[in-house]
């Protein structure tokens, strides 16, 4: 049974280009949020997807956007990126729009930008 | 809950002691309480969770006890081990709620010292 798959594991921009970072959720689970980390902090809730809509956000702005597929996997996209945007990158995947139980993380993505 | 506090952010302790991490929330519609652990360069996952209609749970070494009058709850760990040494967040969450975000945290680094 495959867990929450990630790609990119690492890559490396430059101000002011732009990323897309892919998730593929657990088996069986419908739902995918996104989540920055910082080094040293708590992982940051970005937003959710559910039924291909965004369901809920957080407080990150208009540059970062995001997508779910018919097949429940989803993309990350952040534009114009800032030196800021360095982080690892977390998809976390659940069944149902509410978490009632484990959300199952991937290994992340980390972006350096440069 | 949206305001989201953990007490210690570091913690250091011998093998064998107790280690206790408390996480004071502001959403009093919070209902699910799970705690994560977060290994140097892994994933986070669920170690323990609890819901509203418990005051404790436990599993092993690991417990976690809950005071929804107060707004907090503890992660407690017995006979700690250096495996144990990890970043530790909690997560409150109101499921069924407006606001359905998972939000964690700022983390305690527990360091177990052989």
């Amino acid at each position: 049974d495959a867990g929450v798959t990630q790609s990119p594991t690492h890559l490396i921009k430059t101000r002011g280009q732009q990323v897309t970072l892919r998730c593929s959720p657990k088996s069986g689970h419908d739902t995918v949020s996104w989540y920055q980390q910082a080094l040293g902090q708590g992982p940051q809730f970005i937003f959710q997807y559910y039924e291909e809509e965004e369901r809920q956000r957080g407080n990150f702005p208009d540059r970062f956007s995001g997508h779910q597929f018919p097949n429940y996997s989803s993309e990350l996209n952040v534009n114009a990126l800032l030196l800021g945007d360095s982080a690892l990158y977390l998809c976390a995947s659940s069944l149902g729009v509410y978490v009632t139980g484990e959300l199952f993380f991937g290994e992340g993505s980390r972006l350096t930008v440069l | 809950g949206e305001n989201v506090e953990q007490h210690p952010s570091t913690l250091s302790v011998q093998e064998g002691d107790s280690a206790v991490i408390k996480c004071t929330y502001s959403d009093s519609a919070s209902n699910y309480f799970p705690w994560y652990k977060q290994e140097l360069g892994k994933r986070p996952q669920l170690i323990i969770d609890i819901r509203s209609n418990v005051g404790e749970k436990k599993d092993q070494r690991i417990a976690v006890t809950l005071n929804k009058t107060a707004k907090h709850f503890s992660l407690h760990i017995t006979e700690t081990q250096p495996e144990d040494s990890a970043v530790y967040f909690c997560a409150p969450y109101n499921y069924g709620g407006a606001t359905n975000k998972l939000i964690f945290g700022t983390g305690t680094l527990l360091a177990v010292q052989p």
